[in-house]
């Protein structure tokens, strides 16, 4: 079994939907929960950064945490065409550095 | 202010062969990580290094890999022998110098990455 499982999509949704991306993990060490964004032949970049359990939202995005659960998601309202992209979920512990443990990612479509 | 940068972009070796890939990382960041993207797989840890310091190598291949970062110049990811296995996406990322509470500070930057084919 993996340390964290994500669905690899594609996940296809047309403009103005709302997204729901989420991934499980099976080590409860891990504290830090972040989502990465990803587009095709670039280096991920950090959308969303999460300590413990709860919910961040930032604009459009809006990350939660349930750790009783081991599960954690990212909505996208209002999705853009521009939105489209691989979201990568990743996990650390808190080992003082960025370690992380990082899902296979999921390619989202956002059709205009 | 530029960010991580990547060198080479695109890298084709033939089996047998030496692969070195550089890393610059942002100004002001004192901590480099590489990681590895294989196809269908997501990032996977490979290294974390301190100017002059190997920190934590877990991730790293027991042979042929290897990655230092000296004090002057950038991050090198060295693989020697070059299998066709090795044919991915080399991203590394940078962070800068740990808060004065020596807790998380937060994102690691990333750069474009480096794709090794091996033929």
């Amino acid at each position: 079994q993996k340390e964290v499982e994500q669905d690899p999509g594609p996940l296809s949704v047309p403009e103005g939907a709302i997204v729901s991306l989420n991934c499980t993990y099976s080590n409860s060490a891990f504290q830090y929960f972040m989502w990465y964004r990803q587009y095709s032949r670039k280096g991920p970049e950090l959308l969303m950064y999460t300590y413990s359990s709860g919910n961040k939202e930032d604009g459009r995005f809006t990350a939660q945490v349930d750790k009783s659960s081991k599960y954690i998601s990212l909505f996208i309202r209002d999705s853009q065409p521009s939105d489209s992209a691989t979201y990568l979920c990743a996990m650390g512990r808190n080992t003082g550095f960025q370690k992380l443990v990082f899902g296979t990612g999921t390619r989202l479509l956002v059709s205009p | 202010n530029a960010g991580v940068m990547q060198n080479p972009r695109h890298l084709v070796r033939r089996r047998g062969q030496e692969a070195r890939l550089r890393c610059s990382p942002m100004k002001g960041h004192s901590h480099v990580y590489w990681y590895r993207q294989l196809p269908e797989e997501g990032l996977k840890f490979m290294v974390y290094l301190q100017k002059e310091n190997i920190i934590d190598e877990s991730g790293m291949p027991k042979e042929r890999f290897s990655a230092e970062f000296p004090k002057e110049g950038p991050s090198i990811l060295r693989i020697q022998q070059v299998v066709r296995g090795d044919s991915a996406a080399y991203f590394c990322a940078s962070s800068p110098p740990q808060g004065r509470t020596g807790g998380y500070t937060g994102e690691l930057f990333f750069g474009e990455g480096s794709r090794l084919t091996v033929l």
